[in-house]
């Protein structure tokens, strides 16, 4: 099972700033890798597929990118609805399909 | 506009059955590949387990397999998941989730979900 770790668990940032979420591969996974935002009681919603692609209607600011096993999805100048949970999912190999811990973005 | 609508969800003793169902709308069904993730309370996301979108494969996690099954009915749009022999460790948020693609056997990633349904196990 290829086991998916973010980090940080929380990051605590102001509106207008930048930040990067980190998420490691136990292995390599290519490109592999899904991010979802997941806002207070809503449901996930997919950000970034094939570690670099934004999906359909996700606004430019965010981005992903990616190093052997270590993916990174930045965002520029948050807005007050990025402050979510964001979890990033490997689709290498499975099942099952991994996803990871979750990282917090909080003002 | 796509909807995925879980319902099902509710408190059961351990050892006792749920059934969940997510009704589908918006989407062309049968060439979506569905599956159920849950989220444990504080707890990040697991999945739980895919159907093909001719329900000709299925799989699940080990922590849920012999346990819980996973079926669908392309005539009615919906999706489902027979929980038994539930144990307190099952108690999360269940989500359905589509996969734009009917395999289940690589690239399954959630393009669409559902807010999903509460299922409490608890004596």
């Amino acid at each position: 099972e290829i086991v998916m770790t973010q980090s940080p668990a929380t990051l605590s940032v102001s509106p207008g700033e930048r930040t990067t979420l980190s998420c490691r591969a136990s292995q390599t996974i290519s490109d592999k890798l899904a991010w979802y935002q997941q806002r207070p009681g809503q449901a996930p919603s997919l950000l970034i597929y094939d570690a670099s692609t934004r999906a359909t209607g996700v606004p430019a600011r965010f981005s992903g990118s990616w190093s052997a096993t270590e993916f990174t999805l930045t965002i520029n100048s948050l807005q007050s609805e990025d402050f979510a949970l964001y979890f990033c999912q490997q689709y290498y190999k499975g099942p099952p399909w991994t996803l990871g811990q979750g990282t917090k973005v909080e003002i | 506009e796509v909807q995925l609508l879980e319902s099902g969800g509710g408190l059961v003793q351990p050892g006792g059955s749920l059934r969940l169902s997510c009704a589908v709308s918006g989407l062309p069904f049968s060439t979506y590949a569905l599956s159920w993730v849950r989220q444990a309370p504080g707890k990040g996301l697991e999945w739980v387990s895919s159907i093909s979108g001719g329900a000709e494969s299925t799989n699940y996690a080990d922590s849920v397999k012999g346990r819980f099954t996973i079926s669908r009915s392309n005539s009615k749009y919906s999706l489902y998941l027979q929980m038994n022999n539930l144990r307190v460790e099952d108690t999360a948020v269940y989500h359905c989730a589509a996969t734009p693609r009917p395999n289940i056997d690589t690239d399954v990633v959630f393009d669409y979900w559902g807010q999903g349904t509460l299922v409490t196990v608890s004596s």
